[in-house]
C-alpha cells in the first residue's frame, strides 16, 4: 500500500538558518503530493502542493519539488523564521483513494 | 483558516457519557472527513462522506458513529468511549471531482480526553 516515510524529529534550528525536511514515498501511479503544517493547538493548513512529475509547490518562502526518480518529496526554506516553529506533514493521494496517507510529521523549533 | 470550523475545541467526557463533535465547512465541498490524530501516531483516516454517502470506514469501533446531513455538516456522535479514544479528532473537505486528488482542508479539531 502506500506510505509516507518523513525525517525523524524534532528539528531545532536558529533563525535565518536553512531547513530541509526529507520525504520518501510509495504509492501506486502518480500520487498528488503535499505538505501540510500545524501549529500548536491547531489544525493542519496545506502549506503546498504539486501535482505531477516535476512540479515544484511554493508558499511563504517554503518549496518543495515533486521528484519521480527518486519518489521524494523535500521541503525547504531558505531562512527560517521563529514563527514556522511547528509539526510539519508530508502527505500523498493515489489511485482513487480519497484517504491522505501521511508521513508521522516532523517537529521544527526555531530558536531566536 | 475559518472554511472549515469543528465545535467544541475541547472536551472532556467520562466513558458512560454520550456527545457529539459537529463540523461544518463554508467551501461548497462535496466530501466530509473524519480523522484522528493520537501523539505518537501518524494521522488516521475514520470515515468518509461523498454528497452525504459513507463511502469509507476504516474499521471503526462501533462506539464511534458518523452522521452526514447534508454536504456543509458532519457530526461524530460518541458513546461508551474508553480513555485509549482520547485524541484530536480533525475534520476535514475537499471538491471531489471524481479524480480523488483533490485537496483536503481541515478544521482546527476538537481535543477530546476520555476519563
Amino acid at each position: 500500500g502506500d506510505s509516507v516515510t518523513q525525517m525523524e524529529g524534532p528539528v531545532t534550528l536558529s533563525e535565518e538558518a536553512f531547513l530541509t525536511i526529507n520525504c520518501t514515498y510509495t504509492a501506486t501511479g502518480y500520487p498528488s503530493l503535499f505538505w501540510y503544517v500545524q501549529y500548536p493547538g491547531e489544525g493542519l493548513q496545506l502549506l503546498l502542493k504539486a501535482t505531477k512529475a516535476d512540479d515544484k509547490g511554493s508558499n511563504k518562502g517554503f518549496e518543495a519539488t515533486y521528484r519521480k526518480e527518486t519518489t521524494s518529496f523535500h521541503l525547504e526554506k531558505g531562512s527560517v523564521q521563529v514563527s514556522d516553529s511547528a509539526v510539519y506533514f508530508c502527505a500523498l493521494t493515489s489511485g482513487s483513494a480519497r484517504q491522505l496517507t501521511f508521513g508521522s510529521g516532523t517537529q521544527l523549533t526555531v530558536l531566536p | 483558516e475559518t472554511g472549515v470550523t469543528q465545535t467544541p475545541r475541547h472536551l472532556v467526557m467520562g466513558m458512560t457519557n454520550k456527545k457529539s463533535l459537529k463540523c461544518e465547512q463554508h467551501l461548497g465541498h462535496n466530501a466530509m472527513y473524519w480523522y484522528k490524530q493520537s501523539a505518537k501516531k501518524p494521522l488516521e483516516l475514520m470515515f468518509v462522506y461523498n454528497f452525504k454517502e459513507q463511502t469509507e470506514n476504516n474499521s471503526v469501533p462501533s462506539r464511534f458513529s458518523p452522521e452526514c446531513p447534508n454536504s456543509s455538516h458532519l457530526f461524530l456522535h460518541l458513546h461508551t468511549l474508553q480513555p485509549e479514544d482520547s485524541a484530536l479528532y480533525l475534520c476535514a473537505s475537499s471538491q471531489d471531482d471524481g479524480r480523488a486528488k483533490e485537496t483536503q482542508y481541515f478544521g482546527p479539531g476538537t481535543r477530546l480526553l476520555v476519563l
